[in-house]
């Protein structure tokens, strides 16, 4: 079992609908969760950061953690072309060591 | 405000041959992480310092990778001899010392081709 799991895809979403990604994981005490987004040929960027259970929002993210489940999400509403991109889970675990899922390609269909 | 610096921004060498790479981090930056990101797949870490010291090197692949940051600052990744399975991005990021937002800020890589 990998450490931190995501669906690879491509999820392909119209443009202005919500875009659902979802991620588990395995270390049941980790506390830190984060969203990030790679374009193609690109570098990751930290886009969202959860820390309790619950859900958070910025803008037409929102993020939502359930820890009993194991499991982080991130729910992009009113989703644009400019959305479509890798999105990558990473989770701070125990050992204080920051572990990357493969990453979700999401496409948005104008 | 500066962001990550990597050099070169691509490299292609025949296997057995060696390559460095160079990353100047954000100013102010202690920690320091060298990742490699095969085609398809997340980062995997090689190498996290803090400011010169090693802090976690578990997945560094010892017998070709090595990597230094003398002063502090820059660091140098470094593979030799290398592999066709070598053939990735090696990205460099940087974080404040002790942050556990986990926002780390990433340079353009470097994409290294094996042949």
């Amino acid at each position: 079992q990998k450490e931190v799991e995501q669906n690879s895809g491509p999820l392909s979403v119209p443009e202005g609908a919500i875009a659902s990604l979802n991620c588990t994981y395995s270390d049941r005490v980790s506390q830190s969760f984060f969203w990030y987004r790679q374009y193609s040929g690109k570098s990751p960027e930290l886009i969202m950061s959860i820390y309790s259970n619950g859900d958070k929002e910025d803008g037409r993210f929102t993020a939502q953690l359930n820890k009993a489940s194991q499991y982080v999400s991130l729910l992009i509403r009113d989703s644009q072309p400019s959305d479509s991109a890798t999105y990558l889970c990473a989770v701070r675990n125990s050992n204080y060591q920051l572990i990357w899922g493969a990453g979700t390609k999401l496409i948005i269909k104008p | 405000e500066a962001g990550v610096a990597q050099s070169p921004r691509y490299k292609i060498i025949e296997k057995r041959q060696s390559v460095a790479f160079w990353c100047n981090p954000i100013s102010g930056h202690a920690t320091l992480y060298w990742y490699q990101q095969i085609l398809g797949q997340g980062p995997k870490l090689l190498i996290q310092f803090q400011n010169n010291g090693v802090v976690d090197d578990s997945q560094l692949p010892k017998d070709r990778f090595s990597a230094e940051r003398l002063k502090g600052v820059d660091s140098t990744l470094k593979i030799q001899p290398a592999k066709l399975e070598d053939s990735a991005v090696y990205l460099c990021a940087s974080s404040l010392a002790g942050s556990n937002t986990g926002e780390l800020f990433f340079g353009e890589g470097s994409r290294l081709t094996v042949l």
